[in-house]
């Protein structure tokens, strides 16, 4: 399996501040995703990243991924208390289009 | 309104009963999937299509039976739920693989 992993399991910050959320994985991919999920809902795509791509931004989220480490970061800047939330990492394998598969996750907490 | 609509979305069985989840998306896209989120686990993909009639397992498809014979539809069938099944079962769609996914709600099964 190429599971993602993620760290840290979970993050506490204050509004204002950023947040970095790393995810490795174990083979090589087409591109990685990361995706949001508000306690117990249907998760949200956030931002898709393809293997030939090194960064990509969207809003206040900049992603970043390293194919020679195998490695994706996640960096929310200004946090705010409704970016509070579990951030997920997913992976689509080098062969395998379709097969989508997700990291546990990182628990984040926005304190106002 | 596009969206990933998902039916029941509780729901409380015994050991054997069969029973089947329905998933449906309008947005016309060609892939669908199913996972389960289980807490310490993540989601796992159960099955996926890549179009109508064209199914494939993810890493946990024992138990569990697809069929795509719409474009809009992929029900997701419990041939004799066991309580290992328990769990958050989520839908989703994406205009083909390998692009973003669209999750449903959620369907939280208890089977006891």
């Amino acid at each position: 399996s190429q599971q993602g992993e993620e760290d840290p399991q979970a993050l506490s910050i204050q509004e204002g501040e950023n947040a970095t959320m790393n995810c490795s994985y174990k083979t090589s991919i087409n591109n990685l995703q990361w995706y949001r999920q508000n306690s117990g809902r249907g998760l949200v795509h956030l931002i898709l990243i393809r293997s030939n791509e090194r960064e990509k931004h969207s809003g206040r989220l900049r992603v970043t991924l390293d194919t020679s480490k195998k490695s994706s970061s996640l960096l929310i800047t200004a946090s705010r208390a409704a970016d509070t939330a579990s951030y997920f990492c997913a992976t689509e394998g080098g062969t395998s289009y379709g097969k989508l598969t997700f990291g546990q996750g990182t628990i984040l907490t926005v304190h106002p | 309104e596009a969206q990933v609509t998902q039916n029941p979305r509780y729901l409380i069985t015994v050991t054997g009963k069969k029973l089947t989840v329905t998933c449906s998306q309008n947005m016309n896209h060609e892939y669908m999937s199913w996972y389960r989120q289980d807490p310490g686990l993540g989601l796992r993909q159960i099955y996926y299509s890549m179009n109508v009639e064209v199914t494939d397992k993810g890493d946990v498809p024992e138990g569990y039976k697809v069929s795509r014979k719409e474009k809009r539809n992929f029900p997701l069938i419990l041939e004799s739920p066991s309580p290992n099944q328990t769990s958050l079962y989520f839908c989703a769609s994406s205009f083909q693989g390998s692009y973003e996914q669209y999750f449903g709600p959620g369907t939280r099964l208890t089977v006891t």
